[in-house]
């Protein structure tokens, strides 16, 4: 069974520039989470869709921040315009359901360096 | 606010004994997880405690005490391939909040 992707493994952009990040979530898992790490510090939460619906979003940090489902299967992050404290790497995460136990599986993560 | 407190780095001998301690003071709590995390790799997931007491998994156990806000990670019969980055994680509704994490370095 594959586990969760990411696409770029790398990307490096200038302040001001568009980047998307792509998920590929676990066949058949219905929850989809992105999560970031920031400059070494805690892995934190951005947002969970279930399906194609955005459960929670409240970790998303401002508006230039856009997370899209479309049918319920790949995600994709887009920053726009990005800055320099955009950088970091950016995890994406996938469960079949949302219990209490519910494991997350992990993607390899996305590293984004602003310039 | 929500934290998870755990050592940056901790240092072991080959086929010994370690223990990562975690604590944590969050709004809502499911459960604690541990992931390892190796450089420029995934996290992978570890164990997962929602009730207090000790889950054994092969050479890695973990522990939890609700009422102390604290759990642990045991490493046994240590391997090289365990140098890793391990993390504590509390389940809050959806997401996980996450400990800074803690670097193991194995010596020989």
């Amino acid at each position: 069974e594959a586990g969760v992707t990411q696409f770029p493994s790398h990307s490096v952009i200038e302040k001001g520039q568009t980047v998307t990040l792509r998920c590929d979530p676990i066949s058949g898992h219905d929850n989809l989470y992105w999560y970031r790490r920031v400059m070494g510090k805690e892995i934190k939460f951005l947002l969970h869709f279930v399906k194609e619906s955005k459960q929670d979003e409240s970790g998303m940090p401002n508006n230039r921040f856009l997370a899209e489902r479309t049918g319920g299967t790949y995600s994709t992050l887009k920053v726009q315009p990005a800055e320099l404290e955009d950088s970091g790497v950016y995890f994406c995460a996938s469960s079949q359901g949302n219990t209490e136990g519910e494991t997350q599986y992990f993607g390899p993560g996305t590293r984004l360096l602003v310039l | 606010g929500q934290s998870l407190e755990q050592p940056s780095e901790v240092t072991a001998v080959e086929g010994a004994i370690v223990q990562i301690n975690c604590t944590y003071q969050t709004s809502g709590f499911y459960g604690l997880s541990w992931y390892q995390q190796h450089d420029g790799g995934a996290p992978t997931f570890l164990s997962y405690n929602a009730l207090d007491g000790l889950e054994e998994t092969g050479r890695f156990s973990s522990f939890l005490s609700r009422s102390d806000s604290y759990g642990y990670l045991l490493l046994q019969e240590l391997q090289m391939k365990d140098s890793a980055s391990y993390f504590c994680a509390v389940r809050g509704n959806y997401q996980l909040i996450w400990g800074a994490g803690t670097k193991l370095i194995i010596k020989p």
